[in-house]
């Protein structure tokens, strides 16, 4: 297991509605990663942040955006969901920015998002 | 446009037997190819990676081999074990963007090892 936590485990939203999703980074960790996986596809990259400032983005458009804490954990927030935002939502903390090589990145267990 | 083809979409194995998933990359720049490991209700593990100086990783039952002029890594699981059930991804990244990228998954093999 690894100590990366992410709350809450299920959601249920409606189209429109606004989610706001959270993670905790394991020990050590100050950059965070957040990953969409949608049903029976690979994790997609988000964005990162690392020491509270954005660090790279993925293809999403702004209204996913983030929040990284002094104790590095961090928020994913949507506004106006869409149906095609229901999936897995992948957190992963690292130690820092060297790169996944070096860096490894661990993730949580996911918060499972349905859009209604 | 997906930058990393994994093959198959699912598999399945006798207990002993050889896993082997395979993938393909497009960007050049990609310069580190891990593989994950995903149980149900579970994130994403790191089981194994390479960087592209070299042409074999072994690490226990599991041996990722790459072929940099075709732009092809494949994950081999040795001695299939029941506990090796689970879906397999392989990923690829730009380590000089310092993560900023993140990393690229393949779409993912759901891995079946019969008893």
């Amino acid at each position: 297991e690894t100590g990366v936590t992410q709350s809450p485990t299920h959601l249920i939203k409606t189209r429109g509605q606004q989610v706001t999703l959270r993670c905790s980074s394991q020990s050590g960790h100050n950059t965070v990663s957040w990953y969409q996986q949608a049903l029976g596809q690979g994790p997609q990259f988000i964005f990162q942040y690392y020491r509270e400032e954005e660090n790279g983005r993925g293809n999403f458009p702004p209204r996913f955006s983030g929040l990284q804490f002094p104790n590095y954990s961090s928020e994913l927030n949507v506004n106006a969901l869409e149906l095609d935002d229901s999936a897995l939502y992948l957190c992963a903390s690292s130690r820092g920015l060297a790169g996944p090589s070096t860096d490894t990145q661990y993730f949580g267990p996911g918060t499972r998002l349905t859009v209604l | 446009q997906q930058q990393v083809k994994q093959s198959p979409q699912s598999l399945i194995v006798q207990k002993g037997g050889i896993s082997i998933i395979n993938c393909a990359y497009e960007n050049t720049a990609f310069d580190y190819f891990p593989w994950y490991q995903q149980f149900p209700g579970k994130g994403p593990a790191l089981l194994i990676a390479i960087r592209p100086d070299v042409s074999e990783k072994k690490e226990g039952r599991f041996t990722i081999s790459f072929n940099k002029s075709a732009k092809q890594f494949s994950l081999h699981i040795m001695d299939s074990q029941p506990g090796d059930s689970a879906t397999y991804f392989c990923a690829a990244s730009v380590e000089g963007t310092r993560g900023a990228d993140g990393l690229t998954f393949g779409k993912g093999t759901h891995l079946i090892i019969q008893p």
